[in-house]
Order: structure tokens, then sequence, then C-alpha cells
């Protein structure tokens, strides 16, 4: 069974740090690894798609990174603002169509 | 280009009761997934409609059910509603749900039995 862990649980840091978030799954066997932020009682924000075959996808301020064979994928933000406080959730795709989602990493920028 | 609709985004309803809450997908999607979140167990997977047809499903008892249209909309239904159904329910849609698609959630509907 696919389980999907994501640490820590919940950081804070000061505006204008970079930033990893962690995300690490049991089986390797994924089609891709989606990133999302929600935010407190909102819907799901898709922030980057790594497919399988990929190591790394950039948007913006923010680059996601993906190691199937160890299982584990990386959110780098850089220059941390206010506005990115929210809880970031990252999901594995298998094969039957549905999304594995981990617990979440709950981040707050303080000004 | 519309996003993912959920609609109602809340509703109280009281234990025993039905409930039906509805997703209208991206225009051009045609795979809908249903996922419910709560603080304990996180999201867990329900179920997912391509092309009026379920394709899959979780582990949730048969009081959970679905159906998509012909237009791709989907529709959830909870029976017998009991207090531990308090959720969000997010609605997510592909273009077809297979390996390297990406999925758009809506802003989901909030369940709260009474």
């Amino acid at each position: 069974k696919q389980e999907v862990t994501q640490i820590p649980a919940a950081l804070s840091v000061p505006e204008g740090e970079n930033l990893v978030l962690n995300c690490s799954f049991t089986d390797s066997a994924i089609y891709n690894l989606q990133w999302f932020r929600q935010d407190p009682g909102k819907g799901l924000t898709s922030l980057l798609l790594i497919q399988s075959s990929q190591r790394e996808q950039t948007s913006g301020r923010l680059n996601a990174s993906l190691d199937k064979s160890s299982g584990r994928s990386t959110l780098y933000i850089a220059a941390s603002q206010p506005g990115d406080s929210a809880t970031y959730l990252c999901a594995v795709k298998l094969g039957a169509q549905k999304l594995v989602f981990g617990q979440g990493t709950r981040l707050t920028i303080n000004p | 280009k519309a996003g993912v609709t959920q609609t109602p985004r809340y509703l109280i309803k009281t234990r025993g009761q039905q409930v039906t809450l509805s997703c209208s997908p991206i225009s051009g999607h045609r795979s809908v997934s249903w996922y419910q979140q709560t603080p304990g167990q996180g999201l867990q997977f329900l179920f997912e409609y391509f092309s009026e047809t379920q394709r899959n499903k979780g582990n949730f008892p048969g009081r959970f059910s679905g159906r998509q249209f012909s237009n791709s909309r989907s529709e959830m239904n909870v029976s017998t509603l009991e207090l531990g159904d308090s959720a969000l329910y997010l609605c997510a849609s592909s273009f077809n749900g297979y390996m390297n698609t990406e999925a758009f959630f809506g802003q989901g509907t909030r369940l709260t039995v009474v």
C-alpha cells in the first residue's frame, strides 16, 4: 500500500528565507507527483506536476524535484513571502486514476 | 477558462438524512474524482468517473455513491448520514485521468452533520 509522508508537519520562517518542504513515498511505481497549496477552508491549487520520467519542474519561485528511486520529492520556495503561508500537500499518482496524498506541511511566513 | 465548480459550498444536515453534492469539471475534461478531507484522515479517495462510468472506487461504505452525466458533470450522494461524514468534499477534474494528466480541484463542499 502506497504511503506518503510529509515532514515537517508545520514550519514557521521569517519572510525572505528560502525553504524546502519534503515528501517521501513508499512505492516508486508512480506515474507522477503533484504539489498543491491549500488555504484554510479552501480547495487545492495545483502548483507543480512532475512526471515520473522528469527530475524537476520550476514555476516562478517554486522548484520541485523528484527522485523516484529513493521515493523522495522536495519543494523549494525561494524568497518566501507572507502570501506563501498555506498548507502544502504532495500527492502521488497511481495507475488507478487516483492520487494518494501526504498529510501536508503547514507553512507560516512571518513578516 | 472556468475552473472546477462545486455546489453548494456549505451544507448542514441532520443524522440519517441524505445529501447530494455537485461538481462541474473544467470544459473538455472527462474525468472527475471525489475526495473526502478530514482533520484526522487527511485526503482520501472516494471514486473516479470517466465517460459516465465509475473506473475506480476507494474504501468507503456503500452509503457513498456517485454518478456522471453525459456533459461530464458529476454528483455524489451520501445516504443515511453519520456524524463522521462531516468533512470537506473535494472534486477534481482532469482531461482523461490517465497517468500523465494533471488534476485540478474545486473549492470543495463543507458538509456538517449534526
